[in-house]
């Protein structure tokens, strides 16, 4: 079956600092990965995504590689804001809808 | 261009009592999701609707829960009679592409439904 596994939150960390959130998948075929942003009092947004192996999606300074021999779809920011703040998931599309992580929660504080 | 909405936003109702959902997708977009997240937990798929058609309800938890579609703009989501396992946060998605995979998503706010 289709499974995805975050690293759990929160994760909290200071203002520019390195971040760094794991995604893990487990998925039969070939499906597309993503990562989808919730920031308080609002709803999800796609921040990036990638169709295939070695593909890297990037938007906003945040980055993320789809492995296919690590099965893995890290998210990687090189400085975070306080702006940043928000929870994460990861998902991917071995079709038309979305299997999801349990998210996580990135607390940036000044 | 407005985005997905949701209405409404909270809902608290009483343990056997019904609650309808809906959700006003992108206009134009003939996919529509809903997806639920139930106490911090991941976010599962509940259903699919291709315009007025239901495309795949795999995710529909029993059939406590009517979604539908008519005219395959609005969509609404009924609980009934809602239970204590069912509170957590409702979203919708839709999506402008019919027949492909990975098209971009677009969720509402969701709907928090909180049975007591």
């Amino acid at each position: 079956g289709n499974s995805v596994t975050q690293m759990e939150g929160p994760v909290t960390l200071s203002e520019e600092a390195f971040l760094t959130i794991n995604c893990t998948y487990t998925a039969t075929g070939y499906p597309s990965l993503f990562w989808y942003v919730q920031y308080p009092g609002e709803g999800l947004q796609l921040l990036l995504k990638a169709t295939k192996a070695d593909d890297k999606g990037s938007n906003k300074g945040f980055e993320a590689t789809y492995r296919k021999e690590t099965t893995s779809f890290h998210l990687e920011k090189g400085s975070v804001q306080v702006s940043d703040s928000a929870v994460y998931f990861c998902a991917l599309s071995p079709f038309q809808k979305l299997v999801f992580g349990t998210g996580t929660r990135l607390l940036v504080s000044p | 261009e407005a985005g997905v909405t949701q209405f409404p936003s909270h809902s608290v109702i009483e343990k056997g009592q019904t609650v309808t959902l809906r959700c006003d997708p992108i206009s134009g977009h003939d996919n529509l999701y809903w997806y639920r997240r139930v106490m911090g937990k991941e976010i599962k798929f509940l259903l699919h609707f291709v315009k007025e058609s239901k495309q795949d309800e795999s995710g529909m938890p029993n059939n406590r829960f009517l979604a539908e579609r008519t005219g395959g703009t609005y969509s609404t989501l009924k609980v009934q009679p809602a239970e204590l396992e069912d509170s957590g946060v409702y979203f919708c998605a839709s999506s402008a592409k019919v027949g492909q995979g990975a098209a971009e998503q677009y969720f509402g706010p969701g709907t928090r439904l909180t049975v007591t």
